[in-house]
């Protein structure tokens, strides 16, 4: 039963505008959340986290959003670069194990 | 430190045998996970450690998985029998162990059984 969803398996983003990656979780006893950054061949990145007390928490080109009563959170990173192209996985913890969505795949074109 | 580390990178092994990988923690970090990642699919948890202590192991996937950290240093996962199921990333992580850290990654242990 996937607990942490991301729908979208893929999003392309011209290098500068803002790329928002979208995720949905069903267990409202979740209370911290982690992005991470994967390449190909490497093990996953840790990118940013917010608490369930938070609603925003930014550093530098990401901003995290949680909107608690619609179970969303969303991964916002301004301008976008093609560097950022990766897989990025939205991951809530659940005391000890880190519950992972499926994955988006982003794609920043020049 | 430089981070997680995890040995080897690749295995190819025949259905069949056993194997072991190994998965070096950040140092100062008192937890350690094991996780598998198939294609298309996000990390799913195996089990985890709190210094030499195997906390949670419910959710290795059958009793042919079975993981160690005698010391509470290194940690070693055995897969005994493997079926070519089992084939997948096994990804290792680390952490301190305070309330809502962040895991650490090494850059996995890619197995494939033929």
């Amino acid at each position: 039963d996937q607990q942490v969803k991301q729908n979208s398996p893929s999003l392309s983003v011209q290098e500068g505008r803002i790329s928002i990656l979208n995720c949905d979780y069903t267990n409202s006893m979740f209370d911290y959340f982690l992005w991470y950054k994967k390449y190909p061949a490497e093990g996953p990145t840790f990118l940013i986290s917010i608490s369930s007390i938070k609603d925003k928490n930014e550093d530098g080109r990401f901003t995290v959003f949680l909107n608690k009563s619609a179970k969303h959170l969303s991964l916002h990173i301004v301008p976008s670069q093609p560097g950022d192209s990766a897989v990025y996985f939205c991951a809530a913890n659940s005391g000890y194990a880190l519950n992972f969505g499926k994955g988006t795949s982003l794609l920043v074109t020049p | 430190d430089t981070g997680v580390s995890q040995d080897p990178r690749h295995k190819i092994t025949k259905r069949g045998q056993n194997v072991t990988f190994r998965c070096d923690p950040i140092s100062e970090h008192n937890r350690l996970y094991w996780y598998r990642q198939t294609l298309g699919q996000g990390p799913e948890f195996l089990t985890y450690f709190q210094n030499e202590a195997q906390l949670e192991k419910s959710r290795l996937l059958s009793d042919r998985f079975s993981a160690e950290r005698p010391k509470g240093s290194f940690s070693t996962l055995e897969i005994q029998r493997t079926e070519q199921g089992d084939s997948a990333m096994y990804l290792c992580a680390s952490s301190f162990g305070t309330a809502n850290d962040e895991q650490y990654f090494g850059p996995g242990t890619r197995l494939t059984v033929t």
